[in-house]
């Protein structure tokens, strides 16, 4: 069965500097995908990034990268140059299947952004 | 619609009630979740639909709670007799088989007194 494991319960990190969020997964599934969403305290749920299994390059949208490690089964979220406004609930997320397939969600990480 | 829409926003029903919440997802998206967050938590997996397959439904929580789905249109979780430990934030969410990322809605706000 599908699982992703959050170690973090809280985090924090001074404006300007860079963190580092942690996910593993575990699947026996070839092709699946692995998603980063941020949850402010208003609740909304935001697609910060997406990783396919078979993407060879760690993906990337502006100041946010995914340190994928598939021999290790890590999907760390990287948040460069951080801003007060990134403090946030960060989830991450795995689909068994590239597009289809349910999709199950960590514990989540709270990020504390300090001035 | 432009986004996924979830109906009521909040919602407080008495122990013992039931309770239908709704969710309208965005146009084209195959795809449906459904999740219970409760408060400082993470998000549960309830149901799942794509298309017309039969649904995932490995992660309702009891015969209480039950979800139907017409075709690619408008959802409905539904909970039969609900206990104080249903209150929760029901978030809905869809996805295209084109772009996998899900959408999701604004959540619906149970309490249960």
């Amino acid at each position: 069965a599908q699982k992703i494991t959050q170690t973090q319960p809280g985090m924090f990190v001074q404006e300007k500097e860079a963190v580092t969020l942690d996910c593993t997964y575990d699947t026996s599934d070839p092709s699946y995908g692995l998603f980063w969403y941020k949850q402010p305290s208003s609740g909304e749920m935001i697609f910060l990034i997406y990783q396919g299994s078979y993407d060879q390059q760690n993906a990337t949208e502006g100041r946010y990268s995914l340190n994928f490690q598939k021999a290790r089964k890590s999907a760390n979220l990287v948040i460069s140059a951080s801003q007060l406004g990134d403090s946030a609930m960060y989830f991450c997320a795995m689909r068994e299947g590239l597009l289809r397939g349910k999709l199950i969600f960590g514990q989540g990480t709270e990020l504390s952004v300090k001035p | 619609g432009a986004g996924v829409s979830q109906s009521p926003s909040n919602k407080v029903t008495e122990k013992g009630k039931d309770v239908e919440l709704r969710c309208d997802p965005i146009s084209g998206h195959t795809a449906l979740y459904w999740y219970r967050q409760r408060l400082g938590q993470g998000l549960e997996f309830l149901i799942y639909f794509q298309g017309n397959s039969a649904p995932d439904k490995s992660g309702l929580p009891s015969d209480r709670f039950s979800a139907e789905r017409t075709g690619e249109s408008v959802s409905t979780l539904t909970i039969q007799r609900t206990q104080q430990e249903d209150s929760a934030v029901y978030l809905c969410a869809s996805s295209s088989l084109s772009i996998g990322e899900a959408f999701f809605g604004q959540g619906t706000r149970l309490t249960v007194v």
